[in-house]
């Protein structure tokens, strides 16, 4: 089956930009998490969406968010953008959100290379 | 508060060695989950285990094995026989109560012909 797929791959921004990423989840997968991943930092959560509605939220500031549509496909956005954003940003999905039955598995895509300059 | 470390930032081998890759984790929880992922250049992580808190069991899957030991706090993973397509990026993480992954740092391996 399809994968987790992540688009634009790559995208270049200039500082004060926003930019919107997408993630379209494995068929019947219902929970989507985003993921940043830096040279200096690591990977660090975003947050996770389930069912629509946010979950759980890393320690971000409020320029990023995210929302989740009905066909579980995922959207987060980055406004006002600044240099320490460039990052891969990486979208996960899992069959259901944690509790009884979940795994936790997270099944990844490849990636959104943000560059801003 | 949860944290992991691994300490070995890179590692090179040469092919059919082995090869341990460290994961040491810190966690308040009595119950945990902890995982290791792969990362291959194309980026995706790519899943390889997931661990119990309550399974010390270790556990042997092909060449990859791995050795979890709650005393110590630790749960390494060991290629046997390394192979060029073994090399990529490791990445330990447990799992926090609110189903988000806390990540190492990653030990990025290096297999040689």
């Amino acid at each position: 089956k399809a994968g987790v797929t992540q688009t634009p791959r790559y995208l270049i921004k200039t500082r004060g930009q926003q930019v919107t990423l997408s993630c379209s989840p494995i068929s019947g997968h219902r929970s989507v998490s985003w993921y940043q991943q830096t040279p200096g930092q690591g990977l660090q959560f975003l947050f996770e969406y389930f069912s629509e509605t946010q979950r759980n939220k890393g320690n971000f500031p409020g320029r990023f968010s995210g929302r989740q549509f009905s066909n579980s496909r995922s959207e987060m956005n980055v406004s006002t953008l600044e240099l320490g954003d460039s990052a891969l940003y990486l979208c996960a999905s899992s069959l259901t959100t944690g509790g009884a039955g979940n795994t936790g598995e997270l099944f990844f895509g490849e990636g959104s290379r943000l560059t801003v300059l | 508060a949860q944290k992991v470390t691994q300490a070995q930032t890179e590692i090179s081998v040469v092919e059919k060695e082995d090869v341990t890759l460290d994961c040491v984790y810190e966690t308040r929880d009595t119950t945990y989950y902890l995982f290791w992922y792969k990362q291959p250049p194309s980026g995706e992580l790519v899943f390889l285990i997931r661990r119990n808190s309550f399974d010390e069991q270790n556990e042997i899957s092909g060449r990859y094995s791995w050795n979890f030991q709650k005393s110590t706090s630790s749960f390494n993973f060991t290629i046997t026989a390394s192979q060029v397509v073994d090399s990529a990026v490791y990445f330990c993480a447990l799992r926090d109560p609110g189903y988000a992954l806390n990540f190492g740092k990653g030990t990025s391996l290096l297999v040689t012909p």
